[in-house]
């Protein structure tokens, strides 16, 4: 298990269009998070995961979209009916609970570059 | 509700120089801090995870430390290449644990050469 991976790295969709995005964690995290970060700014949390159980949702993520990860493994985010203000880079991370003293950082996958015309 | 700043948000310098990353963050009661590196179009490559009870982390020529009390971190890059040409973003996360990371910016750095 090399990292945390996504699928597609880059994606060309109409506006209109439905889109989905694939993350798949490092084996032995049970968190997972997703992440929409748009050019010049940080990262925004989206939501996240802890085994099957989705936990958190942002504010940003409207009715359009919706997050699973079936089975606590690979997750997929889907935005329907997509806008051009969709157009971002779509991170996923994944870290381990209960937290470990010696750290609980994020990895992050290599995102998903979204493009929207 | 957490905000983290990084100044400045862009620097230029020549190769060979030390340089100094600047964070802040509004909500001292964080778990850790954590600075990560993005080349551009790319995902992010974690640096330095500093824990809330530390006052630094070393990686090579990287030095983070970290001032819980006054809400600020540094990024110190000793002896800077162009290699190190990225956006360099800090993120904190809160003490509750289940909160997610909370980005800034990031500060867009480049080495000349």
């Amino acid at each position: 298990d090399t990292g945390v991976s996504q699928d597609p790295r880059h994606k060309i969709t109409k506006r209109g269009q439905n889109v989905t995005f694939r993350c798949d964690p490092i084996s032995e995290h049970n968190r997972l998070y997703w992440y929409r970060q748009t050019l010049g700014q940080g990262p925004e949390f989206l939501t996240y995961f802890q085994n099957e159980a989705q936990l958190e949702k942002s504010r940003l993520l409207s009715d359009r979209f919706s997050a699973e990860r079936p089975k606590g493994s690979f997750s997929t985010l889907e935005i329907q009916r997509t806008e051009q203000g969709d157009s971002a880079m779509y991170l996923c991370a994944s870290s381990v609970v209960p937290l470990v003293p010696r750290g609980d950082g994020y990895t992050f996958g290599s995102g998903t570059r979204l493009t929207v015309v | 509700k957490q905000e983290v700043t990084q100044i400045p948000a862009a620097l230029s310098v020549p190769e060979g120089e030390n340089l100094v990353l600047n964070c802040s963050f509004t909500d001292s009661a964080i778990y850790n801090l954590q600075w990560f590196r993005q080349d551009p179009g790319k995902g992010l490559t974690s640096l330095l995870l500093i824990q809330s009870s530390q006052r630094e982390q070393t990686s090579g020529r990287l030095n983070a430390s970290l001032d819980k009390s006054s809400g600020r971190s540094t990024l110190y890059i000793a002896a800077s290449q162009p290699g190190d040409s990225a956006t360099y973003l800090c993120a904190v996360r809160s003490y509750s644990g289940n909160t997610p990371l909370v980005f800034g910016k990031g500060t867009r750095l480049s080495v000349i050469a």
